[in-house]
């Protein structure tokens, strides 16, 4: 089973920020959260990862509370491009995904 | 550089017929393997992983099976398909040991009729 929960879906409006939340309370002190994104008929795509410490790329902001079991993926612009399903995981060495949320940026 | 291929992109089965999907990694050695489904509106479900040849764990009971007969090829089988088999299959990899990025192939889409 997937050791994370997301919403299933979120609006967010083109040029704001997307906020996607992810909740992970089972984490043990190892291991990572990553989050992955899934455009249409294709694979998934990496998009960050973390430990504990709160990370960014060129691509997004990954915030993790300093519990751990919880995590928020940013997006600081969406674009109609960032429409995707997104999950969360956490890793072992088994990458199980969970349902992950459908977000819609809106024109 | 690493690379994955998987073949066939795109099968169209009858019901009862047998089913082969075969990915290959080039580019490394002795990579963790793994062998997803995702069914039309749904999440990604993890079947099969292995850590090295020969080596197969199986996440969920069902239809299909995989082997690994060399490092860096993993296969899906099934003797006799079933509807409930169609969907899309993703095979993907990561250096062992490693906690890094899992790589995706381009995904083979299965059709049962």
């Amino acid at each position: 089973d997937a050791k994370t929960t997301q919403p299933p879906s979120m609006d967010c409006a083109e040029g704001r920020a997307a906020n996607l939340p992810c909740n992970h309370s089972t984490i043990s002190g190892n291991e990572y959260v990553y989050w992955y994104r899934q455009i249409h008929s294709q694979g998934p795509q990496y998009i960050i990862h973390g430990l504990k410490n709160n990370e960014t790329n060129e691509m997004a902001s990954l915030i993790i509370t300093e519990d751990r079991k919880s995590s928020t993926l940013i997006l600081p612009h969406a674009t109609l491009r960032d429409t995707a399903v997104y999950y969360c995981i956490v890793i072992t060495y088994k990458y199980i995904f969970g349902t992950g949320t459908r977000l819609k940026v809106l024109a | 550089s690493q690379t994955i291929h998987q073949w066939p992109a795109t099968l169209v089965q009858p019901v009862g017929s047998p089913l082969s999907l075969e990915c290959t990694v080039e580019g490394t050695s002795n990579p963790n393997l793994y062998w997803y489904r995702q069914a039309a509106g749904r999440g990604l479900q993890l079947l099969f992983y292995s850590v090295g040849i020969g080596q197969i764990s199986s996440e969920v009971p069902q239809n299909l099976s995989a082997s690994r007969p060399q490092d860096r090829q993993f296969i899906l089988s099934s003797k006799k398909l079933l509807l409930s088999d169609s969907g899309f299959y993703l095979c993907a990899w990561i250096e062992t040991g490693d906690t890094g990025e899992l790589f995706f192939g381009e995904g083979s889409r299965l059709t049962v009729l």
